[in-house]
């Protein structure tokens, strides 16, 4: 059985531009979220998606957003990108959320460098 | 404020000694600890979940323990092996409102031969 998969593994940008990071979930995983983890500082929360929806999102500003597809795969969008987006932003995929106790399982990430 | 503590930051042992890790957390309130593994450069890959009935938790080489009093949990790795550097991430998550887990900042254990 696939993993969660992460695309492209690796990006560059140039400031001002616009990313956007693709993740395929688990077969059978309605919950998607997404971190970003900057060099030497733990995973930060960025958002969480269910069932097409967006449940919730953590302390980054409007330009980064996303979206959940009728298939549960999901996109991350950074846009005018600065140079402190450069990042590994990991997708992690559960299955039942509303009981806390299910596993999320991670992706191999996706690294952006902004230059 | 939900908070997850780890100490220490890092940690250079030699192959085959044991080591302990530990997280002191702040969620309330409380519904899971996990312990997740990370290469560098690579998603973590869960170790041990234990819910807050659970003390210890075994896979392996690896052991946890919860102290849900005290809102401790340890983990211990033993007869250590290169492949064991990496970094350790202590994840509590809340049983009120949306499950978003918090995530301590990680231990970076180096292990040398």
């Amino acid at each position: 059985e696939a993993g969660v998969t992460q695309s492209p593994t690796h990006l560059i940008k140039t400031r001002g531009q616009q990313a956007t990071l693709r993740c395929s979930p688990i077969s059978g995983h309605t919950s998607v979220y997404w971190y970003q983890q900057a060099l030497g500082l733990g995973l930060q929360f960025l958002l969480w998606y269910d069932e097409g929806e967006e449940r919730n999102r953590g302390n980054f500003p409007p330009r980064f957003s996303g979206r959940q597809f009728p298939n549960y795969s999901s996109e991350l969008n950074v846009n005018a990108l600065e140079l402190e987006d450069s990042a590994l932003y990991l997708c992690a995929s559960s299955s039942q959320h509303n009981t806390g106790n299910t596993e999320a399982f991670f992706g191999q990430g996706t690294r952006l460098t902004v230059v | 404020k939900n908070q997850v503590e780890q100490s220490p930051q890092s940690l250079i042992i030699l192959e085959g000694k044991n080591c302990t890790l530990q997280c002191n957390y702040t969620v309330s309130p409380f519904s899971n600890l996990r312990w997740y593994k990370q290469d560098t450069g690579r998603g973590p890959v869960s170790l041990t979940i234990m819910t807050f009935s659970e003390n210890t938790k075994s896979n392996g080489r690896y052991t946890a323990t919860l102290d849900a009093d005290t809102k401790q949990s340890s983990l211990h790795i033993t007869a250590s092996q290169l492949s064991d550097s990496a970094s350790y991430i202590c994840v509590v998550t809340s049983s009120g409102g949306s499950y978003i887990p918090t995530f301590g900042r990680g231990t970076s254990l180096i292990v040398h031969p």
